[in-house]
């Protein structure tokens, strides 16, 4: 299965974008790139998702690069409440499971 | 919706013991996952179901089953529990598998093994 390679920790000042970067050297045609994040002592949640094409949602952009083999996920102005683990995950061709690695602890300094 | 529920949320097991973690989601949702986190660590899953009947293996399988006799529940059982054992697990659901389902996560069951 593809794994990912994020960086271990980040910091942003607050209103600030954020750029996680995220990489996949080994994703194959068909995985998709799921971006979860948790706050503290909560479940993960859902961010966003793309295949080839960037991504927006109300949450965040998803910017893949043309080969596929890196991702960087946007935060356009960080918010304290964005302080969280961020993680990058590939959904292979099963699809039935996810694989999540420790992810990007990202700190909003205020 | 309640979304995704967990009980209980803390419990302490001494060694050799046995529990079952119960999650149950209002979703109808086929999919449904659980996932263990030890501290400062990733997730790894342990089991998951593709449907009421079905169970499948994730990467830790061992010293845990479980059982998806409904759509809605989800149990996670532990056998002779073990400080190994020692962890948050997260139950999550899923309306479809492939490769763009969303994930919903209940809030966390806290255990310890002493």
């Amino acid at each position: 299965d593809a794994k990912t390679t994020q960086p271990n920790s980040m910091e942003s000042n607050e209103e600030e974008p954020v750029h996680l970067p995220c990489n996949h050297s080994t994703i194959s045609g068909t995985d998709y790139i799921h971006w979860y994040r948790q706050l503290p002592s909560q479940g993960p949640e859902y961010v966003i998702h793309g295949l080839t094409s960037n991504v927006n949602n109300r949450m965040a952009s998803l910017a893949i690069a043309e080969d596929r083999k890196s991702s960087t996920l946007i935060l356009h102005r960080a918010t304290l409440r964005d302080a969280a683990v961020y993680y990058c995950i590939l959904r292979d061709s099963n699809g039935n499971q996810f694989y999540f690695g420790t992810g990007t602890s990202l700190t909003v300094i205020p | 919706n309640a979304g995704v529920t967990q009980t209980p949320k803390f419990r302490i097991l001494k060694i050799g013991q046995s529990m079952t973690l119960q999650c149950t989601q209002d979703m109808n949702h086929n999919y449904m996952y659980w996932y263990r986190q030890d501290p400062g660590m990733g997730l790894k899953l342990i089991y998951y179901s593709v449907g009421a009947g079905i169970t499948d293996k994730g990467e830790v399988p061992n010293g845990y089953n479980v059982s998806r006799s409904t759509t809605e529940d989800f149990p996670l059982r532990l056998e002779l529990a073990a400080p190994s054992q020692t962890s948050v697990y997260f139950c999550a659901s899923s309306s479809t598998g492939g490769r763009t389902g969303e994930l919903f996560f209940g809030e966390g069951s806290r255990l310890t093994v002493l």
